[in-house]
């Protein structure tokens, strides 16, 4: 089965309300990473976050490993948050990253 | 910075012709690369996990036959898609690692024609 699963698929807001995206694994893991994907298909790294809390200014990212699950809230959307999101967990091997399928959000005015 | 950059960004090329991809780790010394691809529609599926000293290790449904490696130092790797067919077009990421960390280039997108 799949191991790492997101949700949800797509997400529509209207600008200045606030995103929560879950990202749930199946395996033990080494770390786990949430990447913004631009349109052009570029990732960009969003946080690295194997475990706790981060907050990068409207973004926190919360992971507990427990349970197996990090999430991804956006706080006050902007259009510019539109885009598709991406965990990635690395299990044993490092440099080798496992994806979700993404949740692509989309933030109108 | 570290930096990884891929060549070429598009490419297009023939079914049944094959196509050469680059990455460049550029300000630190990537002691693996992994090659994913992303089809359309999909999300990334790794290829294979280049990793310094050790054998490349291609992932189920990938052969060095169809996507032969090269990794001649810290911070080069190609990859080349051989006798591409329309399954094979998606956008190709490199990954370099270093200390945990994994540098993404910004990708080589392939038109299958």
């Amino acid at each position: 089965g799949q191991q790492v699963q997101q949700s949800p698929t797509s997400l529509v807001l209207q600008e200045g309300e606030n995103a929560e995206l879950q990202c749930n694994f199946s395996t033990s893991l080494n770390s786990m990473q949430w990447f913004y994907q631009r349109p052009g298909g570029s990732l960009i790294s969003v946080f690295y976050n194997p475990s706790g809390t981060k907050q990068s200014g409207r973004l926190t990212s919360t992971t507990v490993i427990k349970e197996r699950r990090s999430s991804l809230h956006i706080s006050s959307s902007q259009i510019t948050d539109s885009g598709t999101y991406l965990c990635a967990i690395s299990t044993q091997v490092v440099g080798q990253l496992t994806f979700g399928r993404g949740t692509r959000l989309q933030v109108y005015a | 910075g570290a930096l990884v950059y891929q060549y070429p960004r598009r490419t297009i090329c023939k079914s049944g012709t094959s196509m050469r991809m680059e990455c460049q780790a550029v300000g630190f010394q990537a002691t693996s690369v992994a090659w994913y691809r992303q089809s359309p529609q999909k999300t990334f599926e790794l290829i294979a996990l280049s990793t310094v000293n050790s054998a490349i290790k291609y992932e189920q449904n990938f052969t060095q036959e169809k996507f032969p490696i090269s990794h001649p130092n810290l911070s080069f790797s190609s990859m080349t898609v051989l006798n591409a067919y329309l399954e094979d077009r998606g956008l190709y990421l490199c990954g370099a690692s270093h200390q945990d960390t994994q540098y993404f280039g910004p990708g080589t997108r392939l038109l299958v024609l």
